[in-house]
């Protein structure tokens, strides 16, 4: 059963940018997709993005349009996500989703705290 | 964007009780319609795919239906273990887009 685990938190200043991986292990990497969806403090779930591994092909929601990079090492096993111009509406958790059927399996999250 | 509304927002119940969680669509996403359910400081967990699929190792409690705009999410008998936050998914199309979420408190 393939396992995600993600990057330890995160502090950052405004306008700085941040980088949050995802490693798979115990099974086959390229059988996902895999999105990075967020949560802010007390909010809901909020997707920006996803990558085909096998392919290296990532789409983004428009709202994330040029401020996210959602890149893949099939080396590895690794997605990261990069967000960059930072503000504080950017504080959350960020979880890494494996997709078959659905997002099927998730990561453990990482905080970015973004504060000057 | 398709936008996905559930109903309630929040609920109390008892151990026990049969629970009704409702999901609608603004437009028809067919049977892509996914549940999950999340605990605090925790990352969600799927429990329903394509609408009424049970992901395995999800207690049989746990039932999902509906097609085009409207689906529900029951649980037919509460364990304490329930109590946490539930969200649809739609992945008919990009983006996919989360329901708000309904906190199902202790009652």
């Amino acid at each position: 059963q393939v396992q995600l685990v993600q990057s330890g938190a995160e502090v950052k200043k405004p306008g700085s940018s941040v980088k949050v991986s995802c490693k798979a292990s115990g099974g086959t990497f390229s059988s996902y997709t895999i999105s990075w969806v967020r949560q802010a403090p007390g909010q809901g779930l909020e997707w920006m993005g996803r990558i085909i591994p096998i392919l290296g092909i990532a789409n983004y929601a428009q709202k994330f349009q040029g401020r996210v990079t959602i890149t893949a090492d099939k080396s590895t096993s690794t997605a990261y996500m990069e967000l960059s111009s930072l503000r504080s509406e950017d504080t959350a958790v960020y979880y890494c989703a494996g997709q078959q059927y659905a997002f099927d399996i998730w990561g453990q999250g990482t905080m970015v705290t973004v504060s000057s | 964007d398709i936008q996905m509304t559930q109903s309630p927002s929040s609920l109390s119940a008892s151990v026990g009780d049969r629970v009704t969680i409702t999901c609608r669509a603004s437009q028809s996403i067919s049977s892509y319609l996914n549940w999950y359910q999340q605990k605090p400081g925790k990352a969600p967990k799927l429990l329903i795919y394509a609408a009424s699929s049970l992901q395995s190792g999800v207690p049989s409690r746990f039932s999902g239906s509906g097609s085009g705009t409207d689906f529900t999410l029951t649980i037919s008998s509460l364990q304490p273990e329930d109590f946490a936050t539930y969200y649809c998914q739609q992945s008919y199309s990009t983006p996919p887009i989360f329901g708000q979420g309904t906190r199902l408190e202790i009652k």
